[in-house]
């Protein structure tokens, strides 16, 4: 079974410039997470959807920060303008749909895009 | 709300000793709780998790963990390490009710020497 696929794996711009992660999870995953990792501290959750709703964006910076999950499949993370701050690894993860047997809580996670923003 | 405490960020230990990583969580209603390993440069795997029943759980590559209710714990732990334990641990929390979003720790840096 494939696992959760994320590209690129890294990426280096400018402040003020713009990029875009993208992430195709796990076929049958019908709940899909972005969350960012700066160095030294744990995964923060930016963005769940459910199928191709939005579950939870409260913690999405929506002045620069959109996500997307158009056909509820894969999904694109953008960042524009991005700024010093926003150097993370960015993870995307997948789980099952509620309720079904597979469903035991567990996330399946991607390698992660690594941002520098210079 | 739920939050993860990770008591310690580093943790050098010498092969084969064993070793104890800590989590405390804080949450007002019953949790599930995991531990993720992550290699430099890969992503989260997971060790192991809690649900429900027996509260010593077992994962992969030997790792076990206590989850102490009245403590509000889930301590990790090994009985005698590798070198190729060396990685990043996390502690993980979520909701018992609605499974999705997990909250993290900050991470223990788990060094192996030789």
């Amino acid at each position: 079974e494939a696992g959760v696929a994320q590209s690129p794996r890294y990426k280096i711009i400018e402040k003020r410039q713009s990029v875009a992660f993208w992430c195709n999870p796990i076929s049958g995953h019908a709940t899909l997470y972005w969350y960012q990792q700066i160095l030294g501290q744990g995964p923060k959750l930016l963005i769940q959807f459910q199928n191709n709703g939005v579950v939870d964006d409260s913690q999405l910076p929506k002045d620069r920060f959109s996500a997307e999950r158009l056909k509820g499949v894969d999904s694109t993370l953008k960042i524009q303008p991005a700024k010093l701050e926003d150097s993370a690894v960015y993870l995307c993860a997948s789980s099952p749909p509620r309720g079904s047997g597979g469903n035991t809580g567990e996330l399946f996670f991607g390698e992660g895009s690594r941002l520098t923003v210079l | 709300a739920q939050s993860v405490t990770q008591l310690d960020s580093q943790v050098p230990v010498f092969e084969e000793a064993p070793v104890e990583l800590r989590c405390n969580y804080s949450s007002s209603v019953s949790v599930y709780l995991f531990w993720y390993v992550q290699y430099p440069n890969q992503g989260l795997q997971l060790l192991l998790k809690y649900l429900s029943g027996s509260t010593l759980v077992k994962g992969i590559n030997g790792f076990e963990a206590e989850f102490n209710k009245s403590q509000t714990s889930f301590h990790l732990r090994k009985p005698s390490v590798h070198i190729s334990d060396t990685a990043e641990y996390f502690c993980a929390v979520n909701r018992g009710s609605t499974l999705g979003r997990l909250y993290f720790g900050r991470g223990t840096q788990l060094t192996v020497w030789p």
